[in-house]
């Protein structure tokens, strides 16, 4: 079955800029959404489709994609962006429709 | 504002049958996908599978063999059950609204979870 492959861990300072991405086959085909996690906490939707923040989330949250990649860039790196960020996307491999998740990338912020 | 609730057994022996159910306030039922995600302590989110108002369901092919979903339209319900558990099923257990829409000027749809449940603790321990 498909994979999403997330960098484990990224760093970035205060106010400055971050990018984090997010490798598969998948994202050929299929735009990667992105959640925000916190230590307790359900995810929650930062991004989605082509560049779209859902109601609620800054406007440093934007999205960007190009061939099997997508990135999610925090741009003005805030404290409360310190947590665990996921791509998915839908993936048709195999003959069946299903979902799959990137494993993860902890972001700290300095 | 869409709420989701869950609830479910949080504590099972292996080869026991998890049942979990999640209810959803405050929208529409239909013209969406329901989804199961899970969670596995410090580990990061795996899709489990999804299902429409009127029972179509894909899942999650490494969890296939042993995943059932419902619907109950009459009371905006859907339900996951997990039979066979072992310990490799311990995780934190998410319901979520799977949206798709069409954007105008764009090829491509859009897939994404907007609304999540607060998630049910489920251990599996003899």
């Amino acid at each position: 079955s498909s994979e999403l492959t997330q960098d484990p861990a990224v760093s970035v300072a205060l106010g400055q800029t971050v990018r984090i991405t997010c490798q598969g086959d998948s994202l050929r085909s299929y735009y990667a959404s992105w959640y925000q996690q916190k230590p307790g906490q359900a995810p929650v939707l930062v991004i989605y489709g082509k560049n779209n923040r859902p109601s609620g989330i800054p406007d440093r949250f934007s999205g960007s994609s190009s061939g099997n990649t997508a990135s999610l860039t925090i741009t003005g790196a805030q404290a409360e962006d310190e947590a665990d960020y996921y791509c998915d996307s839908r993936d048709s491999s195999g003959n069946h429709l299903h979902v799959v998740f990137g494993g993860g990338t902890k972001l700290t912020v300095l | 504002q869409v709420q989701l609730q869950q609830w479910g057994a949080g504590l099972l022996k292996p080869s026991e049958t998890l049942s979990l159910t999640c209810a959803v306030y405050g929208g529409s039922f239909s013209g969406y996908y329901w989804s199961w995600i899970r969670q596995p302590p410090g580990k990061g989110l795996e899709w489990i599978g999804e299902i429409n108002h009127s029972g179509s369901t894909n899942y999650n092919p490494s969890l296939k063999s042993r995943v059932t979903m419902s619907v109950d339209t009459s009371k905006n319900q859907f339900s996951l059950k997990l039979s066979s558990v072992t310990a490799a099923d311990t995780a934190v257990y998410y319901c979520a609204r799977y949206t798709v829409t069409a954007p105008p000027f764009d090829y491509y749809y859009y897939y994404f979870m907007d609304v999540w449940g607060k998630g049910t603790t489920v251990t599996v321990s003899s």
